[in-house]
């Protein structure tokens, strides 16, 4: 939302082959999310950073590997020991002054053909 | 690890009908939060609620807090078809990570 974008909104690859998903934002927020949600579901953390430099493993973690390496970055690698990789992936970063909602970007659907 | 429950799953209403979406969790949270997802869209924060027994109202949209702070509800007044989407709770995670855990979440659909 806002300042956080996503890239692209639609994506395609064949089985087998690792796929990167961009999100940026430019408000200058220090922890960047990220969530898979599959139809029907509701959303799930994949990895999450709370500062440049540092990322943590969220619940379902497995098949997937992330970066920080810029504040206003936090690509996502969907590599292929992703057993089901199709789904909806949606990056998000919370406001500081310890709020803890979280404003989403508009998110990428992966499908693995 | 913590979760909560949210039901009913899908929900179908004639436009004008109310409906209400529940989250239920085993523990006692510190807050809950409530979002928005429009069909083919990404999750919109509508509102935090942090106190025992809380209400709070944006126009037909009715939040409640439980006094044990066990469970929550959103209730819509009187639908309309832009109240379609998918509706989700979320609760914060363990430790002071800012990770949120989410309900599985309520689909409305309004027939006109």
């Amino acid at each position: 939302d806002g300042g956080i974008t996503q890239s692209p909104k639609y994506l395609f690859r064949k089985e087998g082959q690792n796929v990167t998903l961009s999100c940026e934002q430019n408000l200058n927020h220090d922890a960047m999310y990220w969530y898979r949600q599959d139809p029907g579901q509701g959303l799930r953390l994949i990895y999450y950073s709370q500062i440049v430099n540092d990322f943590q493993k969220g619940d379902i973690a497995e098949g997937y590997s992330v970066s920080r390496e810029k504040k206003e970055s936090f690509p996502l690698t969907v590599t292929s020991a992703q057993k089901n990789p199709t789904a909806f992936y949606l990056c998000a970063t919370p406001p500081p002054e310890g709020r803890n909602e979280q404003f989403f970007g508009p998110g990428t659907r992966l499908t693995v053909l | 690890g913590q979760q909560v429950m949210q039901i009913p799953q899908y929900q179908h209403v004639q436009e004008g009908e109310d409906f209400t979406t529940y989250c239920n969790s085993s523990t006692t949270l510190s807050n809950i939060q409530w979002y928005k997802q429009r069909p083919g869209g990404h999750p919109v924060f509508l509102i935090q609620l942090v106190k025992s027994g809380e209400v709070k109202k944006q126009k037909r949209l009715t939040f409640q807090f439980g006094e044990a702070k066990k469970n929550s509800s959103l209730h819509i007044t009187a639908t309309q078809t832009t109240d379609v989407g998918t509706y989700f709770c979320a609760v914060g995670g363990s430790g002071n990570t800012g990770k949120l855990i989410f309900g599985q979440g309520t689909t409305l659909q309004v027939k006109p």
